[in-house]
Parts: C-alpha cells; structure tokens; sequence
C-alpha cells in the first residue's frame, strides 16, 4: 500500500529557534494537510494545501507557520520561531480516496 | 462548530471481551465520520467510515453504525485480541471540499492476554 514518509521521526530545538518538518505525500494526491497532537490531547487540524495554495487553516496556524511545496515530492511545514507549546507530534496527510497519514514528527521545544 | 467526543480512556479488557468505545458529534449538514487506530510508533490508520446515516462501517472485526438520531458511531468489537492494543480516534470530515478532519480525544485500549 502507498505510504506518506515524514522526517525527522524526532526533532528537539530551542526556544526560539526555526524547524522545518518535512513529509512526501503519496506521489498522485492533490490534497495535503498537516495536523498536531499534544501529548494525552486531541489530534487538531492545522492547515490544508491545495494547488500550490493554502485552501484552509485553524486559528492555531498563526503568523509563524507556513507550508511549502517546494518541488514535485515534499510538503514542508515550518515553524519561524518555536514557543514551548509548539511541542508536538505533528502528522502529514495526503488525500486520494481518503486521507493516508505518515508516522508524525515529535517535536520537543526546550 | 464541528465537534467529536469520545469516551474517555483508558479502557483495559481481557482477551476475546466484547469491546464498545462511544462516539457521538456534533456537526453542520450530513458529515462522513470516521474511526482510526494509531498501533504504538505508528502513523494514524483508517480502521473503518460509514458516510451516511444508517451505513454500518466494518473492518477487522470491528464494527460501528452511523445513528443520525443520536448522532453517534459508536465502536464495537465482538472478542478483542491483544493485537488490538491501541489508541482509537472517532473523527468526522463535514466540509466535502476540504475534508478536514475533526478528531475525538482518542481513547486507549489495553487488552491483557
């Protein structure tokens, strides 16, 4: 069965710093999304990505988030400047019948 | 706003109990909803989807029945494995041209041989 990839599986910055958490959807989907879940909470929906263009995002999705497509392949999400609740399993998806979700990210802000 | 509520965890059972995990929402028009299973160090796995109501999702043994009347999907196994050990999400997609998902709080199961 296809398979969407995420990178790094663990990811540890500062306060402050930027990160970049990477994801390859599955190679045919046209829709991306990227969602989070805190530890013990619920998995919340951050952004989706359609045509090269962000279609909707949540009110957590503030002025330091952003997405990218960068090339055929990747869909990136970055952080400008991470806070402490920043720290997250952050999960990638791609839709084509339905959403397939790759294993997450766990970021720790410290 | 959309919203999904799951019955709080954790649930522990023994081998081959039956296993019900409630689920009710609140949504606007006629949303698809969804259960999801996250085995440890994994991603998040469509387990089974019902898009209207009355449809009975199924798969692996597990079982849930869109009720539009009590606006619910509630989970049901007959005899659960050990190999059944996870987190369950309830979600729902009501925006068909972005479907987002709107997730529960996820409720883990422990099944002890």
């Amino acid at each position: 069965e296809p398979e969407v990839t995420q990178t790094p599986s663990h990811q540890v910055t500062q306060m402050g710093q930027e990160v970049i958490l990477r994801c390859v959807p599955i190679s045919n989907h046209l829709y991306f999304y990227w969602y989070r879940q805190i530890l013990g909470q619920k998995v919340e929906f951050l952004v989706s990505f359609y045509n090269n263009e962000i279609s909707e995002k949540s009110e957590i999705f503030d002025d330091q988030f952003s997405v990218e497509r960068p090339d055929g392949s990747n869909f990136t999400l970055k952080i400008r400047s991470t806070k402490l609740e920043d720290s997250a399993m952050y999960f990638c998806a791609s839709m084509g019948r339905r959403q397939y979700f790759g294993p997450g990210t766990r970021l720790t802000v410290t | 706003g959309d919203s999904v509520t799951q019955m709080e965890g954790p649930v522990t059972l023994s081998e081959e109990a039956f296993l019900t995990i409630n689920c009710t929402y609140t949504a606007t028009g006629y949303p698809s909803l969804f259960w999801y299973v996250q085995y440890p160090g994994e991603g998040l796995q469509l387990l089974l989807k019902a898009t209207k109501a009355d449809d009975k999702g199924s798969n692996k043994g597990f079982e849930a029945t869109y009720r539009k009347e009590t606006t619910s999907f509630h989970l049901e196994k007959g005899s659960v494995q050990v190999s059944d050990s996870a987190v369950y999400f309830c979600a729902l997609v009501s925006n068909f041209g972005n479907e987002k998902l709107t997730f529960g709080t996820g409720t883990r199961l422990t099944i002890i041989p």
